[in-house]
Parts: C-alpha cells; structure tokens; sequence
C-alpha cells in the first residue's frame, strides 16, 4: 500500500519567514495530494492540494509543489504569522471516489513573533 | 465541501465499556471513512463505511472492535467496544465531496 513520508516532524520559524515541509510517497499511481492543518481540538481542515496534473498551485501565501518522478511534494508557506503555528499533515491518494487518503506523520510549526 | 456534525466531541469512559460516535453529514454521500488519531500522532483509517453494505476495515482494525453503522447515506456511527486506556485518541469521521473533508472529531480518554 501507499507510504507517505514527511519531514521535518517540527519546525520552528521567525514570524514573517519562509516555511517548507516536505514529502514523498511511495505509489506512483497516487495522483492526489493535499495538505491539512489541524489547530488544538480540532479536526484537519484542507488548506490547499494539487493533482498530479499540475506541477504548482498557490493560494496567496500558500503554495505547493509537485514532482511526480521523484514522488515528492511540498509546501511552502511565506510569510508566516502567528496563526500559522499548527500541525500540518500532507496526505495522498489516488484520487478516485472512495480512495483513502493516507497521511504523513505531521509536522508541527512554530511561528515565534 | 461537506459540513460534518460529530458526537460527542469529547468523553472520559471506564475501560470494559463501549462508546458510540455519531457522524451527521450535510450531503448525501456514498462513502464515509472513520480515522483515528493517538495523541501526538498521524492520522489512521480505521474503515471505510458504505451505506446499505458492510465496513470494509484496515488491517490491525476488527470490526468486533470497531463496530460500524451506515444506515443512510448522511449518517454513520463507530462504537469503541470493551475500552481500553490504548484506545484513548481521536476519532474522526470524514467524507469525500470534491476534497476530503474532516468533523471536529471526538476526543476519547479510556480511564
């Protein structure tokens, strides 16, 4: 089955710099990939995803990037605030109706003002 | 995207009893995934819930364990039997409309 790695498990940040997490996976017919950012006490909420169709996709301060041939993905927050301290999780899958998603181990993201 | 409603969001409970977790979605879905998460840890599915079948379970995950019910295409419940302090973690329901979308789960602690 799917295997998706992801580093590095923490990261700590000076608010207004750069963020990137990275990750790959392990089953090249995955051709989905989003990425999720869960706050204290709640569930996962989807922050932005690319399919395997499109090398990069960007939502203001949020981007992520993905290379089929080497089976990796990132994503790259700029600017970084406060708010953005969470745990961040990437996830693939194969994108049909009904296929799992599976998840990297998180990464959680300091953002020290 | 969906909008999930997930009771109980959180509960204490003796070990050797059992819990029922209700999912409520807003939209009629085909396929409902239940995830759990230890603390501190990543995300896991435990099974995926079609209505009018089955669970189809992951392995490590039973369903005399984990019981599951699908009993509409909006609604679904996860029972955690015979607790025990290991099974304290977050549950988590989740559907698939365009993207993934998670309830706020339900925080679990097995005393």
């Amino acid at each position: 089955g799917e295997n998706v790695e992801q580093h590095p498990s923490t990261l700590s940040v000076q608010e207004g710099d750069s963020a990137v997490i990275k990750c790959t996976y392990s089953d090249s017919a995955s051709n989905y990939f989003p990425w999720y950012k869960q706050e204290l006490g709640k569930g996962p909420q989807l922050i932005i995803d690319i399919r395997s169709n499109v090398g990069e996709k960007k939502d203001q301060r949020i981007a992520v990037t993905l290379n089929k041939t080497a089976k990796h993905f990132s994503l790259h927050i700029t600017e970084t605030q406060p708010e953005d301290s969470a745990v961040y999780f990437c996830a693939a899958s194969m994108g049909a109706a009904g296929n799992k998603l599976t998840f990297g181990g998180g990464t959680r993201v300091l953002v020290k003002p | 995207s969906a909008v999930i409603s997930q009771k109980p969001s959180r509960d204490i409970c003796q070990r050797g009893t059992s819990l029922t977790i209700q999912c409520q979605v807003d939209s009629q879905v085909t396929m409902m995934f239940w995830y759990r998460q230890q603390p501190g840890q990543s995300l896991t599915l435990i099974a995926t819930a079609n209505q009018g079948s089955e669970a189809t379970y992951e392995s490590g995950f039973v369903i005399d364990k984990f019981p599951i019910s699908r009993p509409n295409l909006t609604f679904s419940t996860l029972t955690v039997s015979n607790m025990s302090p290991e099974d304290s973690s977050i549950y988590l329901c989740s559907v698939e409309i365009l993207s993934y979308t998670f309830g706020s789960g339900t925080r679990l602690t097995v005393v």
